[in-house]
């Protein structure tokens, strides 16, 4: 089984919709990550958590809320969908005890297309 | 503001042709530098990690080495299933990677 699962997998929703994002992990991380990549833009931060009481913003968190459930569950929610939201979305997760502190894991992704 | 630009934005070789792709940063503080790799429909592969100017790693056909402004990936006689995006991303703190676009490398058998 996969350490990150997102779902959907794949999401097509209409304008002005509100449209949830699932990310679970198994790896037993206290970090997850939102991110969206776009054609040419490469990857962008949406929202972080360091613990289920920590949540941040990142640099594009406008028009996007997020909940972190559990340590294991953090989802991503577009309150009013909108044509400008189509992209991949990515979870991601990190352990800032490990050896490898810094490095980042991320799920399948979640193509999300706002008609 | 952290930046990365890696270039070329494509790349077609092939088979047992060695290249390299270029990962160009400006960091208020490296952290560390990362290459992912992507397949098409899935999400970024860990690849490796530089943390200090002169580092080098090395994996299969892949070797990652790291100035103070830039970090090459060296793909030496790649093969077909070498084929997908290469991500650079560079850290500064404690949480946030910078990601340049991507180079999306086609090797043909």
């Amino acid at each position: 089984d996969a350490d990150v699962t997102q779902t959907p997998r794949n999401r097509i929703t209409k304008t002005g919709k509100r449209i949830m994002l699932e990310c679970s992990q198994t790896k037993g991380h206290d970090r997850m990550y939102w991110y969206r990549q776009d054609p040419g833009l490469g990857l962008r931060l949406i929202y972080y958590s360091f613990d289920v009481k920590d949540i941040n913003k990142g640099e594009i968190s406008d028009g996007y809320s997020v909940s972190r459930q559990a340590q294991a569950k953090f989802s991503l929610s577009l309150e009013s969908a909108i044509p400008n939201q189509t992209a991949l979305y990515f979870c991601a997760t990190s352990d800032p005890h490990g050896v490898n502190s810094y490095e980042q894991y991320f799920g399948p992704g979640t193509r999300l297309t706002v008609t | 503001e952290d930046q990365v630009t890696q270039s070329p934005e494509a790349l077609r070789l092939q088979e047992g042709e060695s290249s390299s792709l270029n990962c160009s940063y400006t960091v208020s503080g490296l952290r560390g530098l990362f290459w992912y790799r992507q397949d098409p429909g899935k999400g970024p592969e860990f690849l490796f990690t530089l943390y200090s100017a002169g580092e080098e790693k090395e994996k299969e056909r892949l070797k990652a080495t790291l100035t103070k402004k830039e970090s090459f990936l060296h793909i030496t006689a790649p093969k077909p299933e070498d084929s997908a995006t290469y991500l650079c991303a560079v850290q500064s703190n404690d949480y946030k990677l910078s990601f340049g676009a991507g180079t999306t490398v086609t090797v043909r058998a």
